[in-house]
């Protein structure tokens, strides 16, 4: 079972790139590192989704070294409504629980 | 195009008494996901069902918990004797096939209270 873990906060400010660490020591062979965003009172939202090297999109970028056992989530030139908490999920290999980190609570500030 | 939905979208019942959670995932999607997430913490993961069977409910907290998909679309949680401590925001998701190297997308939740 991957257990995951991410800071609990991060501050930024409108323009700036944010980066989010999570660590997932125990991660399988087969599993995948997903990564969404939830708003308050809402479902959470998939971001971007990898399984080794970097990944990027319209949105964000991820980046995962060679060992697998944690990745980054980079977030270019944040807005105010990118003031969210930010989750990565491990898992989906079959047999391995989907397990989501505790989430980033980020604070993007004018 | 129509997302997931949950209904109720909150649900308040004394200990004791049993629920029904609902979730109509987005049409053609074959996984299925339920999760728990209480307040400030992730979401924990309940049960996954590929079609209409349970591929993975080793989530599940106890055998108060159960879920089904009978047609491989709407899924049911149920909760018999509830608790105090299953107060939380229950979320379901969908995806187009299952588990890995998929996008997951969740409805709303239902926020369920037991008194």
């Amino acid at each position: 079972l991957a257990k995951t873990t991410q800071p609990i906060s991060m501050d930024s400010y409108e323009g700036q790139e944010v980066n989010i660490t999570c660590s997932h020591n125990n991660i399988a062979t087969n599993d995948y590192i997903t990564w969404y965003q939830q708003f308050p009172s809402q479902g959470p939202r998939f971001i971007i989704q990898g399984y080794k090297t970097k990944v990027t999109n319209e949105v964000a970028s991820l980046f995962i070294p060679a060992d697998r056992k944690s990745s980054t989530l980079s977030l270019p030139r944040v807005s105010l409504s990118d003031t969210a908490v930010y989750y990565c999920l491990v898992g989906g290999a079959a047999g391995n629980k989907l397990t989501f980190g505790g989430g980033t609570r980020v604070l993007v500030k004018p | 195009g129509a997302g997931v939905s949950q209904t109720p979208s909150n649900k308040v019942t004394e200990k004791g008494k049993y629920v029904e959670l609902r979730c109509d995932p987005i049409s053609g999607h074959t996984a299925l996901y339920w999760y728990r997430q209480s307040l400030g913490q992730g979401p924990e993961f309940l049960i996954y069902f590929q079609g209409t069977g349970a591929a993975d409910d080793s989530g599940l907290p106890n055998d108060r918990f159960f879920a089904v998909r009978p047609e491989g679309s709407v899924s049911t949680l149920k909760i018999q004797r509830t608790e105090r401590g299953d107060s939380a925001v229950y979320l379901c998701a969908s995806s187009r096939v299952g588990l890995a190297d998929n996008e997951q997308f969740f409805g709303p939740g239902t926020r369920l209270t037991v008194l």
